[in-house]
């Protein structure tokens, strides 16, 4: 089984700022990584997939990057709405078995 | 628009089990799989399984073995997920989400399900 490591687990940033999120693999999962934003009481919402593309209607302050087992999702100027939970996931068996970091919480510096 | 309405939330007792449905629309139904994907309170993500909705086939999370069954009824664009022996420990919110192809990449997710399991 795949294990994905998140770090930090906790990120206090200050609005405007630039938040940089980790995620590694325990083996080459090619670029099929995923960066996923989770607000209290809401389903996950896809903001990254094939570890660079941006979903659909997601700003262009989200990036992602990196290949393997090494990658950074950065979110480039921070805003009231991007306090929240992130997790990567990775999507690179067949068949389909998922497999997510265990979070990192983006929160008010 | 891509929709999937999960059903409402459930109590049980351990050893009991619990079937949740999610109902797709807006999309080619078994053009698509399904991811089930559970978390427990203030836990992280937990992937429980993945079915096609093309013909059927299945792929569940080796702890659930034996407990959960996935399926779907394409006349209704609706996926089940089935989960038995329930325990105090399998207390979380349920999610459904459309999964695309051969990634089982999850784009799109239902609002989720509260199962609670207390006796």
């Amino acid at each position: 089984e795949i294990v994905m490591t998140q770090s930090p687990a906790t990120l206090s940033v200050s609005p405007g700022e630039r938040a940089t999120l980790s995620c590694r693999a325990s083996q080459s999962v090619s670029s099929n990584l995923a960066w996923y934003q989770q607000k209290p009481g809401q389903a996950p919402r896809l903001l990254i997939y094939g570890a660079s593309t941006r979903a659909t209607g997601i700003p262009a302050r989200f990036s992602g990057s990196g290949s393997g087992t090494e990658f950074t999702l950065t979110i480039s100027s921070l805003q009231s709405e991007d306090f929240a939970v992130y997790y990567c996931q990775q999507y690179n068996n067949w068949p389909p078995a998922l497999t997510f970091g265990g979070g990192t919480k983006v929160e008010i510096k | 628009q891509v929709q999937l309405v999960q059903s409402g939330a459930e109590v049980k007792k351990p050893g009991a089990s619990v079937k949740v449905s999610c109902k797709a629309s807006g999309y080619t139904f078994t053009s698509y799989g399904i991811s089930w994907v559970r978390q427990a309170p203030g836990q992280g993500l937990e992937w429980m399984g993945w079915i096609s909705a093309y013909n059927g086939n299945t792929n569940y999370a080796q702890k659930l073995q034996g407990r959960v069954t996935m399926t779907t009824d394409t006349s209704t664009s609706t996926a089940y997920m089935e989960l038995r022996s329930l325990r105090s420990d399998d207390t979380a919110v349920y999610y459904c989400a459309r999964s695309v192809g051969a990634t089982g990449l999850a784009d799109y997710w239902g609002q989720g399900t509260l199962v609670t399991v207390s006796s």
